[in-house]
């Protein structure tokens, strides 16, 4: 267990539809990263957070946003569902901005 | 950018083998981590190892930043090994650049 925490594990949903995946960090860390990862591909990084501000982007369509909260919890919200949307999307969080990257169980999202 | 590249891009092995996965970058980086990613799809951290050897197990891993490589190595590996490796370093911008992984498939 890594300390992070996502959830829903599972989501099913239509295209068109608009979703909110929630990660809570490891206690303590600062820094939030939100990543994608469609079907037999790499991780894809979508965007960072520290202390509730955002650090850097990477291939985040303008239909994701994402945001971290006082409490250091973060959500991505994904609109305008397409099919290729479906993928896991996995959060991690570390404590400085070189350490190391403790990844969450991951949210599985499938777009029919 | 950083290029980070694995080597196999697959293996399979009978139960009790051992084996060396490689990760070579092509510049500095400011960490490596090694990654495990499981059938069921979970990432599991191995090693964070920006230089020197670290030990768990039946895990090793091994940096030498000075010529831009890294090797984890499993020993008697066992069916719960297999999965896919991923090595990721640090650049300067602080972002984790990914390798393509390494598919171990263990045979029982």
């Amino acid at each position: 267990d890594s300390g992070v925490t996502q959830t829903p594990k599972h989501l099913i949903t239509a295209t068109g539809q608009r979703v909110t995946l929630r990660c809570s960090p490891r206690s303590g860390d600062l820094s939030v990263y939100w990543y994608q990862q469609s079907l037999d591909q790499g991780l894809q990084f979508l965007i960072q957070y520290y202390n509730g501000e955002e650090r850097a982007k990477g291939n985040i369509l303008e239909r994701f946003s994402a945001q971290q909260f006082p409490d250091l919890h973060s959500e991505l919200n994904l609109s305008s569902l397409e099919l290729g949307d479906s993928a896991l999307y996995f959060c991690a969080s570390s404590g400085t901005l070189a350490g190391a990257q403790y990844f969450g169980p991951g949210t599985r999202l499938l777009v029919l | 950018g950083i290029q980070v590249e694995q080597s196999p891009p697959d293996l399979i092995l009978q139960e009790g083998a051992n084996s060396t996965l490689r990760c070579n970058f092509s510049d500095s980086v400011n960490n490596l981590q090694w990654f495990h990613q499981n059938p069921w799809g979970q990432l599991i951290n191995l090693f964070y190892i920006p230089s020197g050897t670290k030990q768990n197990g039946r895990l090793s891993a091994t940096t030498v930043a000075t010529e831009r490589y890294s090797l984890l190595y499993i020993s008697s590996s066992q069916t719960t090994d297999s999965g896919v490796y991923f090595c990721a370093v640090l650049d300067s911008n602080y972002q984790l650049i990914w390798g393509a992984g390494t598919k171990l498939i263990i045979k029982p």
